[in-house]
């Protein structure tokens, strides 16, 4: 089945240990997206990408970091740098110059103690 | 993209339609308005999307003024699962699309 999937739903890890979040997609999106989300907030874009080998920070880059060797992946770093990475964590994909909406997965849940 | 504006939050009783509206007194003649909504702990969902006229499917309807600077989307008859966070956004859909969302409305359906 096409569709987009993040990995794991539940993580936990220490303070100051960087962690990376895996975003991977089958639908052949151009786009993929960041964002993060804190408890009863909306959305906030980390990175996004509109092609591979580049990649355009969103309002809260700070603390992250992002790669896109291939179109179907879209891996988000956590790093130390990060004051409050605690948070859920969304991915999602799109195609670009198309009237279509974008796909969001289901979330990775982030706790660092 | 342009930004949104949503009231924080509704209340709409089971059954009845739930009216949804949002400002974007910026958009441009070419960028899309996208409904998305959000159930607690889980990835947005799409709705509808339109870019004049005004569109339904089997979910919900759209309606955007003549003037493109608000929109309202209709969920016709509520239950209890549209209980969620709706998201109104604009996108421009070329090689600039960051694609932003605000804080939403959270929707609350009752019994």
């Amino acid at each position: 089945d096409g569709g987009i999937t993040q990995s794991p739903k539940y993580l936990f890890r220490k303070e100051g240990q960087n962690v990376t979040l895996s975003c991977e997609q089958n639908l052949n999106h151009d786009a993929m997206y960041w964002y993060r989300q804190d408890p009863g907030q909306g959305l906030r874009l980390i990175y996004y990408s509109q092609i591979v080998n580049d990649f355009q920070k969103g309002d809260i880059a700070e603390g992250y970091s992002v790669s896109r060797e291939k179109k179907e992946s879209f891996p988000l770093t956590v790093t130390s740098a990060q004051k409050n990475p605690t948070a859920f964590y969304l991915c999602a994909s799109s195609l670009l110059y198309r009237n279509t909406e974008a796909f969001f997965g289901q979330g990775t849940r982030l706790t660092v103690v | 993209d342009a930004k949104t504006t949503q009231p924080t939050s509704m209340d709409c009783a089971e059954g009845r339609a739930a009216n949804l509206p949002c400002n974007h007194s910026t958009i441009s003649g070419n960028e899309y308005v996208y409904w998305y909504r959000q159930i607690h702990s889980q990835g947005p969902q799409y709705i509808i999307h339109g870019l004049k006229n005004n569109e339904t499917n089997e979910m919900a309807s759209l309606i955007i003024t003549e003037d493109r600077k608000s929109s309202t989307l209709i969920l016709p008859h509520a239950t209890l699962r549209d209980t969620a966070v709706y998201y109104c956004i604009v996108r421009l859909l070329d090689n600039n699309n960051d694609m932003r969302f605000g804080a939403g409305t959270r929707l609350t359906v009752k019994p």
